[in-house]
């Protein structure tokens, strides 16, 4: 699986934009870019996910580098629900199978909002 | 609203004791995981289902079996519990093949082994 870096941490002040960003340099061309993220003590949950093109939903927004190798998870407006742990994942949809439904999740980034 | 449950939240139990973790997914979906999330580690994959009593081993399966009698319900089972097992354990779910976009995780299951 090709390998994603994060930043261990990052601070927010609430109200305002948050750039989470994710380098993946050995990124395939197939791979799709998953964005999980972890509120303390609850599971995973799913957050957006792309290709090549920007992507937004009612969560956040995903732009991706031209070159692909790098990726920023926007959100446009933190407030304090959104500390939490912020997970980049690598997915090839073309070796899914029932294994490849699997997640491989690293360390990701602890995002923390100051009120 | 879609929905992944696990047993208990938080479960204590002595070493050597036989522990079951059951997972109920409400969303029809193939596939069934369990993983374990240790601090500095991850998460790890332990066993996933693709199908009704179907299994394949994950990354870290030594110590623990599962069952999936039914679709919407995966158990864990720790045969004879270590404290080398105390983690958080957690469930998911998702649609076989390029539909599953989306792992739905259950809230988790913090397990001590003393």
């Amino acid at each position: 699986d090709a390998k994603t870096t994060q930043p261990n941490s990052m601070e927010s002040n609430e109200e305002e934009p948050v750039h989470l960003p994710c380098n993946h340099s050995t990124i395939s061309g197939t791979d799709y870019i998953h964005w999980y993220r972890q509120l303390p003590s609850q599971g995973p949950e799913y957050v957006i996910h792309g290709l090549t093109s920007n992507v937004n939903n009612r969560m956040a927004s995903l732009a991706i580098a031209e070159d692909r190798k790098s990726s920023t998870l926007i959100l446009h407006r933190a407030t304090l629900r959104d500390a939490a742990v912020y997970y980049c994942i690598l997915r090839d949809p073309l070796y899914v199978d029932n294994a490849g439904n699997m997640l491989t999740f690293g360390g990701g980034t602890r995002l923390m909002v100051k009120p | 609203d879609v929905k992944v449950t696990q047993s208990s939240r938080y479960l204590v139990k002595r070493t050597g004791e036989k522990v079951f973790l059951e997972c109920v997914q409400d969303m029809d979906h193939e596939n069934m995981f369990w993983y374990r999330q240790d601090p500095g580690l991850g998460l790890r994959l332990i066993y996933f289902s693709y199908d009704v009593k179907m299994k394949e081993k994950g990354d870290i399966p030594e110590g623990y079996s599962v069952s999936r009698e039914k679709k919407e319900r995966f158990s864990l089972i720790l045969e004879s519990a270590s404290t080398n097992q105390t983690s958080m354990y957690l469930c998911a779910s998702t649609l076989r093949g390029t539909g599953g976009w989306e792992q739905y995780f259950g809230p988790g299951t913090r397990l001590t082994v003393t």
